[in-house]
């Protein structure tokens, strides 16, 4: 079965604040893909980063950056110096062929 | 591009009453998604439609439920005999596997039900 698990429900970071949002996923696919969303009070899920199986470079982004470990299973989120506009509710989501599987989300709010 | 459309944006039923919600696609995505989210929960996959053929549903999704692709375009994910626990947000994702598409969901603004 898969899974994704986010075991960070809510953060509460001063703006400037550097914060890392985990994500934890299980599969037994070998070929599969890694994503985050960030879904603001608007509402609408806002596509962040994809990243499959082989690739396991850490990535940037501006403020963004992102460590996949297929060791441990991880693929965590790192704003650096935060503002209030990154607050939000963050998903990771896991997709094998098709259907993706999201975390039940973290809720960060960023205050000035 | 114009990114996915959803309406209406808000419903408010009552109980037993049949419900529709469409979602437009970016144009040219083959694929098209519908997902469901409560409140303090991570989106739960409903049903999804390459083209006009839906290939797989969830047991999410029960005998009142039911989606429709008739033209590959728009979708329309109908609910009858509405209940309390259908109070959700439907969400609408579309993407592409054609000509390099790598299947990234682009999601719509979502509907939100609420049911009295």
């Amino acid at each position: 079965a898969q899974k994704v698990t986010q075991a960070q429900t809510e953060i509460s970071v001063v703006e400037k604040e550097d914060v890392t949002l985990d994500c934890v996923y299980e599969t037994r696919d070998t070929t599969y893909y890694l994503f985050w969303y960030k879904q603001p009070p608007s509402g609408e899920l806002v596509f962040l980063i994809r990243r499959n199986s082989f690739d396991e470079q850490n990535e940037i982004s501006g403020r963004y950056s992102w460590n996949f470990q297929k060791s441990t299973s991880s693929f965590n989120f790192t704003i650096t110096a935060s503002q209030v506009v990154d607050s939000a509710v963050y998903f990771c989501a896991l997709k094998g062929t098709d259907k993706l599987i999201f975390g039940t989300g973290t809720r960060l709010q960023v205050f000035p | 591009d114009t990114g996915v459309s959803q309406d209406p944006r808000h419903k408010i039923t009552k109980r037993g009453q049949n419900v529709t919600f469409r979602c437009d696609p970016i144009s040219e995505h083959n694929r098209l998604y519908w997902y469901r989210q409560t409140l303090g929960q991570g989106p739960e996959f409903l049903t999804y439609f390459q083209n006009e053929a839906q290939l797989e549903k969830s047991r999410l999704l029960s005998d009142r439920f039911s989606a429709e692709r008739p033209k590959g375009s728009f979708s329309t994910l109908e609910i009858q005999r509405t209940e309390q626990g259908d109070s959700a947000m439907y969400l609408c994702a579309s993407s592409s596997t054609v000509a390099g598409g790598l299947d990234t969901q682009y999601f719509g603004p979502g509907t939100r039900l609420t049911v009295l």
